[in-house]
């Protein structure tokens, strides 16, 4: 069964430290991506990959970086220099930049 | 003036009423129209996918594009309280990322 996984499904992240959130796909995708989505914002785009070992930073980078090491796995990490990083993060994947995107169920990152 | 302007509702409809659902843009080179349901705490799903201009239709739900007015439109006739989600449209210029509107919240009560 294809489909995007991300976990964990909830994540508390202490003053100053970084915490990876993972996004796994089996649906064969070449581009993938990460949005934030905050109440009455919408999704914001942090970052896509197109291929493997490439990737651009999107609409609001700071405070994040990513890897593309592999094809179907693409993480995220909060850093401590995110100074508001209490969101929904959302991981999706499409077959093209062209093609539409299909989503995972979210990972909620909390401050403890 | 945002991209992707979406009225965020919340919108309440009785069981069996036609809902339409706008997005306005200003881009006149966005291309590619897509409609996305997401239910609380979970990842938004495609709906609908729309090239250019026209109809689809899919079952109880039809999307409309008018490129003339940068307008979109998402019909669900019918509606079901299992419709009862947040509908986000999403539109992209050829090779450009995705522009999310706000999302609408709908209800539709039994």
């Amino acid at each position: 069964d294809g489909g995007i996984t991300q976990s964990p499904k909830y994540l508390f992240r202490k003053e100053g430290q970084n915490v990876t959130l993972s996004c796994e796909q089996n649906l064969n995708h070449d581009a993938m991506y990460w949005y934030r989505q905050d109440p009455g914002q919408g999704l914001r785009l942090i970052y896509y990959s197109q291929i493997v070992n490439d990737f651009q930073k999107g609409d609001i980078a700071e405070g994040y970086s990513v890897s593309r090491e592999k094809k179907e796995s693409f993480p995220l990490t909060v850093t401590s220099a995110q100074k508001n990083p209490t969101a929904f993060y959302l991981c999706a994947s499409s077959k093209t930049v062209h093609q539409p995107q299909h989503f995972g169920d979210g990972t909620r990152l909390s401050i403890l | 003036q945002k991209e992707v302007e979406q009225d965020p509702g919340p919108l309440s409809v009785p069981e069996g009423a036609i809902v339409s659902l706008n997005c306005t843009y200003s881009n006149s080179a966005f291309q590619y129209f897509m409609w996305y349901r997401q239910y609380s705490r979970k990842g938004p799903e495609l709906l609908m996918y729309t090239y250019s201009s026209g109809n689809k239709e899919d079952g109880r739900f039809t999307a409309q594009v008018d490129k003339s007015s940068k307008y979109i439109s998402l019909f669900i006739r019918d509606s079901q309280p299992s419709d009862s989600a947040t509908y986000l449209c999403a539109m992209s210029e050829q090779g450009g990322k995705l522009i999310f509107g706000q999302g609408t919240e709908l209800s539709v009560k039994p």
